[in-house]
């Protein structure tokens, strides 16, 4: 059975603090990862993406992905009340019968105090 | 423009009921999926097609069916609503095996 695994939470950091979001993947093979921000009540929506081992920016975040540890991060820098949602992360994970769809983690709840 | 809608956005029914929730998109997606998503449980794949002539059973499939009129429609129904039915729906589409993109959400309450 495939898994992605996160810290439930709740995470609370300050405001302007860095927010750091962590998930592991039990698929060696897996490809393909994203972050999306759920808020409460609301649809999920994709906030990264990342596809190779280090590191990419997209404004106050960057998602962090490590292969050989099968290790991705999401950190948020400056840390806004906004933020404060739940973060899925999510998986591509070929064969097994998963036919390349996505695995998601039960997500870690962030609140960002004033 | 919202490219995936649901309807309905919220629906109450009573056990033993037929029901059907709708999804439809503009984006131009072959695959679509239905996932349903309970506290503390995640998100859990129902049902996906990656065409229209494409019908695959997920993780949790037991008690529903789906059809699929076209590449932009995917329904989703339950033909006999239980209780433990009650969760938050999600109809999502994609182009490819990467990113997926999501409805509003439909919010079901089964009496």
């Amino acid at each position: 059975q495939k898994e992605v695994e996160q810290n439930s939470g709740p995470l609370s950091v300050p405001e302007g603090a860095i927010a750091s979001l962590n998930c592991t993947y039990s698929d060696r093979v897996s490809q393909s990862f994203f972050w999306y921000r759920q808020y409460s009540g609301k649809s999920p929506e994709l906030i990264m993406s990342i596809y190779s081992n280090g590191d990419k920016e997209d404004g106050r975040f960057t998602a962090q992905l490590n292969k050989a540890s099968q290790y991705v991060s999401l950190l948020i820098r400056d840390s806004q009340p906004s933020d404060s949602a739940t973060y899925l992360c999510a998986v591509n994970s070929k064969g097994g019968g998963s036919q390349g769809n996505l695995i998601f983690g039960k997500g870690t709840k962030l609140s960002v105090k004033p | 423009d919202a490219d995936v809608t649901q309807t309905p956005r919220n629906r109450i029914t009573k056990t033993g009921k037929r029901i059907m929730l709708e999804c439809s998109q503009t984006k131009g997606h072959d695959r679509m999926y239905w996932y349903r998503q309970d506290p503390g449980l995640g998100l859990r794949l129902i049902y996906y097609s990656f065409d229209v002539k494409d019908i695959n059973k997920g993780e949790i499939s037991d008690g529903y069916s789906v059809s699929r009129q076209a590449q932009a429609k995917f329904s989703l129904s339950l033909e006999s609503a239980i209780p433990n039915q009650t969760a938050l729906y999600f109809c999502a589409t994609s182009l490819d095996d990467n990113e997926q993109f999501f409805g509003p959400g439909t919010r079901l309450t089964v009496l």
